[in-house]
């Protein structure tokens, strides 16, 4: 059974940094790229970045490029956002997912949520 | 790519039809096109994948159709479980972008 597990949200001031992780089993990780999509509060989703299995190719969304990294251990099963430069508009539950290029993303995890105020 | 879902809201009742767009602004191409559904508090589950294979486990009352740049999800006979929020999404091209999703309510 595909499971994804997100951590490391909460509440961080603005022009902070916080580091989300996702811990992935059920599947060879090594062999999918991965998403991480996040939802402010109400609102729509949002594509925000992709890793290649890999790990040589990152895709991110123009909202978050240079101030977001992402990154993954295929000997750990982990994929993380390392998000620096945080903004009241960061503020969303982060979703990372199985999948995404060239392939939909098929499995979700249920979210972290990340607070960005003062 | 810009995706843009009509109509915002829909109205149906429990065994009607429903019909779902969303339109490209400019091809994702014919296979890079997924439909997700979402309930309130929950994660998004995918529905449709290739712009028309159901994934694993999806009744048959839902299909996915189109190309181009335009695209239709059809849930045929609608169930009570099926009245949530619906998002295409296009993975052809980075940035990989969702549509802003059509919420289907019960009339």
């Amino acid at each position: 059974e595909v499971q994804l597990l997100e951590s490391g949200g909460g509440l961080v001031q603005p022009g902070g940094s916080l580091r989300l992780s996702c811990a992935a089993s059920g599947f060879t990780f090594r062999n999918y790229a991965m998403t991480w999509a996040r939802q402010a509060p109400g609102k729509g989703l949002e594509w925000v970045s992709l890793i290649s299995g890999g790990g040589d190719d990152t895709f991110y969304a123009d909202s978050v490029r240079v101030r977001f990294t992402v990154s993954r251990d295929n000997s750990k099963n982990t994929l993380d956002l390392q998000m620096n430069s945080l903004r009241a508009e960061d503020t969303a539950v982060y979703y990372c997912a199985k999948g995404g290029w060239a392939a939909a993303a098929d499995y979700w995890g249920q979210g972290t949520l990340v607070t960005v105020s003062s | 790519i810009v995706l843009t879902q009509s109509p915002g809201t829909l109205s149906l009742s429990p065994g009607e039809r429903a019909t779902l767009s969303c339109r490209a602004s400019q091809s994702p191409g014919s296979t890079n096109l997924a439909w997700f559904q979402q309930k309130l508090g929950q994660a998004p589950r995918l529905l449709i994948h290739g712009t028309s294979s159901r994934a694993t486990g999806i009744p048959d009352r839902f299909s996915g159709s189109g190309s181009g740049t335009d695209f239709t999800l059809t849930i045929t006979r609608l169930e009570p479980e099926d009245f949530a929020v619906y998002y295409c999404q296009q993975y052809g091209s980075s940035p990989y972008t969702f549509g802003q999703g059509t919420k289907l309510e019960i009339k």
